[in-house]
């Protein structure tokens, strides 16, 4: 198994509060992916990342700010929690030779905003 | 994008083969088409990859159609460990980035 992990793995919070998601990586992958995952909407794209410091947005990224300081680490960050933001969310790294056709998801952060 | 159309559900006796269809009209000449697939409260998992030839490899085959506007995810013989959501995707690879757009897929049931 590739050794991505994601921290927390659940978490409740309150509406209009910041809350910050974690995605580890073990493998030195290049590319790293934020997705969300919702009731008949399948998975959908937040923010990826191409390398350190280097972000850019995807299909669903308002609300959302990401950042990577460093290769092994994709922070997510909701500045101000809303109830639509009430989801379970993957982290997916990719990107070296052997693996570039390949992502691999970590095992999810359900995030449940009240 | 290119966008894949996928039946809703499928179900399968367990031992025997499932084909699992996915359209692709409007693939273009660069896009890869993918699988994944997603097991009960896990994070999706890679199955397959191809361009235009058919590929095989430990859990799956792909068959591509020829004007590759279709495909199908052979699984040979299925065991109830199969019972998953099965996207078909398409990677839009530009210089490196490595997108997948997922839809929402196929869930396969098998029977015991």
């Amino acid at each position: 198994d590739a050794g991505i992990t994601q921290s927390p793995r659940h978490k409740v919070t309150e509406t209009g509060t910041p809350v910050t998601l974690r995605c580890h990586q073990t493998e030195n992958h290049r590319y790293m992916y934020w997705y969300r995952q919702d009731p008949g909407h399948g998975l959908r794209l937040i923010h990826y990342s191409y390398g350190v410091k280097d972000t850019d947005k995807g299909e669903v990224s308002d609300g959302y700010s990401v950042s990577r300081s460093k290769t092994e680490d994709f922070l997510l960050t909701l500045e101000s929690a809303t109830s639509s933001q009430t989801s379970v969310y993957f982290c997916a790294i990719s990107g070296t030779s052997g693996s570039l056709y390949e992502q691999y998801f970590g095992p999810g952060t359900r995030l449940t905003v009240t | 994008d290119a966008k894949t159309t996928q039946p809703n559900s499928m179900e399968s006796n367990e031992e025997e083969p499932v084909h699992l269809p996915c359209n692709h009209s409007t693939i273009s000449g660069t896009d890869y088409i993918h699988w994944y697939r997603q097991l009960p409260s896990q994070g999706p998992e890679y199955v397959i990859h191809g361009l235009t030839s058919n590929v095989n490899n430990r859990m799956a085959s792909l068959a591509i159609a020829e004007d590759r506007k279709s495909s199908t995810l052979i699984l040979h013989r299925a065991t109830l460990r199969d019972a998953a959501v099965y996207y078909c995707i398409l990677r839009i690879s530009n210089f490196g980035n490595e997108k997948l757009t997922f839809g929402t897929g196929t869930r396969l049931t098998i029977i015991p």
